[in-house]
């Protein structure tokens, strides 16, 4: 079965610069959700989008800005790179309930 | 504020034994409560549950929802050292409100052979 795609899967950037991260959802899924999991902890939401729109933000910096394109695939766009941003950046997909989560890209800001 | 509490942080059994993870949770807008495995990857989908008292089972895996008392237990059988892993505990909001996940902050399970 089709799984949520994601990339890159690691990714390396010095301060400052500039990261794009994509996710492709699952086939029909309609609503994308981005997480970020730093080093032993939890995931924490990021932002969410349902049909193209922004459906919920969470503690995203203001650095960073996402948006869902027609095709329902994602971008996380994250500027001025600060060391703390080094984390795992999970995308899930839905359709109801669940979500399915892609396999992560793995940032680390130098 | 809304959170999510797994219990324990962490565990160290024997293959073959019976393991039991809490989650326990305080959440405004609650939908649904889900429970995933994660491998040094990415977070593996195993049970959703929405309602009270029904359990829902997959091989040696099951897992309760109570809506009153607000937690969930996750059972693994006869844990095997391919069970070692995080569990994390998420609790979904309801769709009109944006359907994001809040996170437990997991337990670690170590199966030994």
């Amino acid at each position: 079965a089709a799984g949520v795609i994601q990339s890159p899967r690691h990714l390396i950037k010095e301060k400052r610069e500039t990261a794009t991260l994509k996710c492709y959802p699952i086939p029909r899924h309609d609503t994308v959700y981005w997480y970020q999991q730093g080093p032993g902890q939890d995931p924490q939401f990021l932002i969410s989008f349902y049909e193209k729109m922004q459906s919920d933000k969470g503690s995203i910096p203001d650095r960073f800005s996402a948006q869902q394109f027609s095709d329902y695939h994602s971008e996380l766009n994250m500027s001025s790179l600060e060391l703390g941003d080094s984390a795992l950046y999970f995308c899930a997909s839905s359709s109801g309930y669940e979500q399915f989560f892609g396999p992560g890209t793995r940032l680390t800001v130098l | 504020e809304d959170k999510v509490v797994q219990s324990p942080l962490s565990l160290v059994v024997h293959e073959g034994d019976t393991v039991t993870l809490n989650c326990s949770y305080e959440v405004t807008n609650f939908r649904s409560l889900l429970w995933y495995k994660q491998e040094k990857k990415a977070p593996t989908f195993l049970f959703m549950l929405t309602s009270s008292g029904i359990e829902k089972k997959s091989g040696r895996l099951s897992s309760i929802l109570d809506k009153k008392e607000l937690f969930s237990i996750l059972n693994i059988t006869a844990t095997q050292t391919g069970d070692s892993a995080i569990y994390l505990c998420a609790v979904g909001y309801l769709y009109n409100q944006g359907g994001k996940l809040i996170f437990g902050q997991g337990t670690e399970l170590s199966v030994k052979p």
